[in-house]
């Protein structure tokens, strides 16, 4: 099973909104990321969790807040956004540093900030 | 100049056709080297992974990395139009106690009938 999952796949909030983003993993990993991807453009990463700590924040600004309530759930919660905010929103997840590396990815929650 | 450069393409082959995607980066500190097929609106599909120079195969599909020119690509065999998507290349290195993956910005591929 290499399957990660996302919900909700679609989203619309408005700008004074407050809604979260899920992501579950059952293989064991260890290291749990969050990207964001444009149309067109790659998958940029925005936070990264490794046992269960935030170990990298790639200066997202703090209307953004990743949450790891344990190894096999990450989320994001998403307060005051902006229109420009709308995008694909990846989760991922690895073995971790110690181990196979290869990351996998969700289907994405697709989301609209109106 | 970016840390992993890919053509975005598009490249648009006939049903059959052997496929090339490359990728070149410039940091020695990756180590670990990802193929993702992504199509439309969806996730990144991992295809292929591998961590040495040499090539690796799966099926129709062949990963190649040298290491000494910071250079890796991909071939797909018989190329078939459910391959049409946009494959992204991806990279890891040890960043905060993680391996980080940083991607190409992809190569819209199109195999048609």
């Amino acid at each position: 099973d290499t399957e990660v999952t996302q919900t909700p796949k679609h989203l619309v909030m408005g700008m004074t909104n407050k809604k979260s983003l899920k992501c579950e993993q059952h293989m064991g990993h260890r290291a749990m990321y969050w990207y964001k991807q444009k149309a067109k453009k790659p998958p940029e990463l925005m936070f990264v969790y490794s046992y269960e700590k935030l170990s990298i924040n790639e200066s997202v600004p703090s209307r953004f807040s990743p949450e790891c309530p344990n190894s096999s759930l990450l989320n994001l919660h998403l307060h005051a956004l902006q229109p420009e905010d709308s995008a694909l929103y990846l989760c991922a997840s690895s073995q971790g540093p110690s181990a196979n590396t290869e990351a996998f990815f969700g289907q994405g929650t697709r989301l609209t900030v109106v | 100049q970016k840390e992993v450069e890919q053509d975005p393409g598009p490249l648009s082959v006939p049903e059959g056709a052997i496929v090339s995607l490359n990728c070149t980066y410039s940091n020695s500190a990756f180590q670990y080297f990802m193929w993702y097929r992504q199509y439309s609106r969806k996730g990144p599909e991992l295809l292929m992974y591998t961590y040495s120079s040499g090539n690796k195969e799966d099926g129709r599909f062949t990963a190649q990395v040298d290491k000494s020119s910071k250079y890796i690509s991909l071939f797909i065999r018989d190329s078939q139009p459910s391959d049409s998507a946009t494959y992204l290349c991806a990279m890891s290195r040890l960043s905060g106690g993680s391996y980080i993956p940083t991607f190409g910005r992809g190569t819209s591929l199109i195999v048609h009938p």
